[in-house]
């Protein structure tokens, strides 16, 4: 069964400074893709990222970058120079590989809730 | 334009009632689901569809129903609603099982 878990409820920190999310998954399937979602106070979910189990590149886009190693299972989420507007619940979430069928689930962890003060 | 859409964006209602949520997407997406957040925030997979077809069915009261009239459309009714079923109700549709879900803005169903 797969499992996602973000130890980090909740991060404070003040505006500028840099924090990473972390999020640590479980799965037998060599096949799967690992996504983040952004959940603002206003309540929409919105894609930030999907990467599957065959590409271990880091990624980065803008203030944002992912740190994905599949030795220790985790795809960690870091922002730089965090702003006001990056306050949000952050969830890390996991699909197995069919393109059809049950595994096209997405299974997420709790979610980090994220305060940048100004 | 909206990608995915979701009425209505508030629902309340009183226990023992019957209420349906819907969802559209514009999207030519194959694939739609209906998640389930609870108030603690975590969220959970309740139904997906393909093309019209149930694919998962995790463990839900058969209070809810989901109904496919096509791949665009994705409604969920719900029976004899209890309180434990008040949450936020996010449908959500991908190209495919593993491709990016994309979410609607979610209906927040209380009950009384």
């Amino acid at each position: 069964a797969q499992k996602v878990t973000q130890a980090q409820t909740e991060i404070s920190v003040v505006e500028k400074e840099d924090v990473t999310l972390d999020c640590v998954y479980e799965t037998r399937d060599t096949t799967y893709y690992l996504f983040w979602y952004k959940q603002p106070p206003s309540g929409e979910l919105v894609f930030l990222i999907r990467r599957n189990s065959f590409d271990e590149q880091n990624e980065i886009s803008g203030r944002y970058s992912w740190n994905f190693q599949k030795s220790t299972s985790s795809f960690n989420f870091t922002i730089t120079a965090s702003q006001v507007v990056d306050s949000a619940v952050y969830f890390c979430a996991l699909s197995e590989g069919a393109k059809t069928g049950a595994n096209s689930k997405l299974t997420f962890g709790k979610g980090i809730t994220l305060s940048v003060r100004p | 334009d909206t990608a995915v859409s979701q009425t209505p964006k508030y629902l309340v209602t009183q226990m023992g009632n019957d209420k349906s949520i819907k969802c559209e997407q514009n999207l030519g997406h194959d694939t739609m689901y209906w998640y389930k957040q609870d108030s603690k925030k975590f969220l959970k997979i309740m139904f997906s569809y393909n093309n019209k077809e149930l694919i998962i069915n995790e463990t839900v009261p058969n209070r809810f129903s989901p109904k496919s009239p096509d791949k665009a459309h994705l409604n969920l009714h719900i029976n004899s609603l209890e309180l434990g079923d008040s949450a936020v109700y996010f449908c959500a549709s991908s190209l495919a099982g593993a491709d990016t879900q994309y979410f609607g803005p979610g209906t927040r169903l209380t009950v009384l």
